[in-house]
């Protein structure tokens, strides 16, 4: 299985703040990397596809960036709503994995 | 725009089997070339993918689960289904079924569209 490794765990940043999640493969995954954020008690919502394709409707403040082993989510200037858990995911090869997650919270 | 909702019990017992039916509304699960899936989240933890579908049937696992999920597909009902066997504590966790976007194919792709969840705990 592809690991994928998240850092950091957690984050705490200020509204208004630029803020980085990084994301690592364990091995080559092309630009098939998908970035998820999730609030408490609700399900995942898609934000970045194919590394950095913005999902209809997604703030353009997000972007992701990267190839290969090396990704990023980067959101140029945090909103209050954004403080929530981001993930990873590789769709290069079955089984798909995520990563351990990223929980950005309010400093 | 798809919605998709999880329906089952909330309670299994050690070693039975826990099963979960998604139900898709707002598109046909079978006129579009789309595969479906099952996801799922221990409380506190990460997310872990269990299988998918493709509207034909074909399906495919995490070999993590070690064959004990079965996946199928009820075109009559709009629906796709998740039966997870011998079933311990290990396997309480929220379960979210999904829809890839249609035409892609199973790798190089992603999860649009998420059910809200149903927590389903393994306890006697």
């Amino acid at each position: 299985d592809i690991q994928m490794t998240q850092s950091p765990s957690s984050l705490s940043a200020s509204v208004g703040d630029r803020v980085t999640i990084t994301c690592r493969a364990s091995q080559r995954i092309n630009s098939n990397l998908n970035w998820y954020q999730q609030k408490p008690g609700r399900a995942p919502k898609l934000l970045i596809y194919a590394a950095s394709s913005l999902q209809s409707g997604v703030p353009s403040r997000f972007s992701g960036s990267g190839s290969g082993t090396e990704f990023a989510l980067t959101i140029s200037s945090l909103q209050p709503e954004d403080f929530s858990t981001y993930y990873c995911q590789q769709s290069n090869a079955i089984p798909y994995t995520f990563g351990q997650g990223t929980k950005l919270e309010i400093k | 725009q798809l919605q998709l909702q999880e329906s089952g019990p909330g309670l299994v017992k050690p070693s039975e089997t826990l099963s979960l039916t998604c139900t898709v509304s707002g598109g046909s699960i079978s006129s579009t070339p789309y595969y479906w899936g099952w996801i799922r989240q221990p409380p506190g933890k990460g997310l872990e993918w269990i299988g998918s579908i493709y509207y034909s049937g074909i399906t495919y696992h995490n070999p993590s689960l070690k064959s004990r999920d079965t996946i199928s597909i009820d075109t009559s009902k709009n629906q796709f289904s998740l039966k997870l066997s011998s079933v311990t504590a290990a396997d309480t966790a929220v379960y979210f079924c999904v829809s890839f976007p249609p035409d892609t194919s199973i790798v190089a792709s992603y999860f649009d569209y998420w059910g809200q969840g149903t927590l389903v705990t393994v306890s006697s």
